[in-house]
């Protein structure tokens, strides 16, 4: 099956700053893979996402990268800001079921 | 504004309860899913489902099972709680199988065996 690795497990920036988290997969199958966001007492939420047809996808702070041939996708924030603070998850996906990578806490700090 | 909906925030339950946990979304999504989360395990597949009285299982079906008797309606059952089945429960649900969509989830429910 599908094997999602997410790095860092936490990572803590200056607010304006940018944080870029990365996630590996193993299937080359996948072909949706989204980014969620999860704040505490929260359920992940969908941030942003990309399909395999595409190598790079932006909306506003957010941006999300693809490499299919190295099975990598990246998550990157700019300008940081406090509200930025939470878990965040890739995902990869195939056929409709999703498989998580563990993921990222990020702390943005004033 | 669509939504996933888990019948309890909080439940604290007994060891060897049947635990019925309830999951309803408003969004008439095909798929349903549920999770499990740990501290440092990340999000971990129980069950899901395609489509009504359809169910397939995921990583860690053990201990548990599912019930899908209408489109909107997700339930997951803790046959026998035990203490290592303590966790955040998430439900999720996407569009048609096959398709590329992102999951709703819920807000979860924290779920505490004694």
């Amino acid at each position: 099956g599908e094997n999602v690795e997410q790095h860092p497990s936490t990572l803590s920036v200056q607010e304006g700053d940018s944080a870029v988290i990365k996630c590996t997969y193993s299937d080359s199958a996948s072909n949706y893979f989204p980014w969620y966001k999860q704040e505490l007492g929260k359920g992940p939420q969908l941030i942003i996402d990309i399909r395999s047809n595409v190598g790079e996808k932006k909306d506003q702070r957010i941006a999300v990268t693809l490499n299919k041939t190295a099975k990598h996708f990246s998550l990157h924030i700019t300008e940081t800001q406090p509200e930025d603070s939470a878990v965040y998850f890739c995902a990869a996906l195939y056929a409709g079921k999703s498989t998580f990578g563990d993921g990222t806490t990020l702390t943005v700090k004033p | 504004d669509v939504k996933v909906t888990q019948s309890s925030r909080y439940l604290v339950k007994r060891t060897g309860e049947k635990v019925f946990l309830e999951c309803v979304q408003d969004m008439d999504h095909e798929n349903m899913f549920w999770y499990r989360q740990d501290p440092g395990l990340g999000l971990r597949l129980i069950y899901f489902s395609y489509d009504v009285k359809m169910k397939e299982k995921g990583d860690i079906p053990e201990g548990y099972s599912v019930s899908r008797e209408k489109k909107e309606r997700f339930s997951l059952i803790l046959e026998s709680a035990s203490t290592n089945q303590t966790s955040m429960y998430l439900c999720a649900s996407s569009l048609l199988r096959g398709n590329t969509y992102g999951y709703t989830f819920g807000s979860g429910t924290r779920l505490t065996v004694v």
